[in-house]
């Protein structure tokens, strides 16, 4: 069974605007963290941002906010304002465990900015 | 301060030859992650270092992969008797933060098997 699905292919959003990229995750330990990153064309994987289980609160940083949603188990990344310099490859990634070591990335989503 | 870095940036070689790809992690990360990611899906874990020893080495293919990290710093991945199916880009990935396990990744090597 798939442990991260990313279901959106590809997306497209119109600059200024608001994206929301899928993320859904299967995993029966109770601690575990999410992790979104961004791959640009150069191929560098950028990290975004960190959801821990146990965060009561939905993680945010600058124009990027993950809506948490631990009972259907999905981890959706919203980018705000989105800029051309958006346009990339997205992935979301889980860490299973309190000390688990190695991240499980989904297929990724490619996101086009049109001006 | 400086990133993870890795070299070659990209690799051509011959199926059935020897290659070592080299990681350089961020300084004072003492874990260190190797991935594969193949074109078109997300990368595949395949190693994993804390310090000088191979803490995971679950995600590694076959007895044709190795890793090293002999100092506890640089890591070289050696792929022996290589095959077509090796090309990808091998990512390396280093972290300090044990609790969250934030991984920061170099601009990987593109290995081409002709």
């Amino acid at each position: 069974a798939q442990k991260i699905t990313q279901t959106q292919p590809g997306m497209f959003v119109q600059e200024k605007e608001a994206v929301t990229l899928d993320c859904t995750y299967d995993t029966s330990d109770q601690s575990y963290g999410l992790f979104w990153y961004k791959q640009p064309s150069s191929g560098e994987m950028i990290f975004l941002i960190y959801q821990g289980s146990y965060d009561e609160q939905n993680a945010t940083e600058g124009r990027y906010s993950l809506n948490f949603q631990k009972a259907r188990k999905s981890a959706n990344l919203v980018i705000s304002a989105s800029q051309l310099g958006d346009s990339a490859m997205y992935f979301c990634a889980m860490r299973e465990g309190p000390w688990g070591n190695k991240l499980v990335f989904g297929a990724g989503t490619i996101l086009r900015v049109k001006s | 301060g400086a990133g993870v870095s890795q070299t070659p940036s990209n690799k051509v070689t011959e199926k059935g030859k020897y290659v070592e790809l080299r990681c350089d992690p961020i300084s004072g990360h003492t874990a260190l992650y190797w991935y594969r990611q193949s074109l078109g899906q997300g990368p595949e874990f395949l190693i994993y270092f804390q310090g000088t020893g191979a803490a995971d080495d679950s995600g590694l293919p076959n007895d044709r992969f190795f890793a090293v990290r002999p100092e506890g710093s640089v890591s070289t991945l050696k792929i022996q008797r290589t095959e077509r199916g090796d090309s990808a880009v091998y990512l390396c990935a280093s972290s300090l933060d044990r609790q969250r396990g934030t991984q920061y990744f170099g601009p990987g090597t593109r290995l081409l098997v002709l």
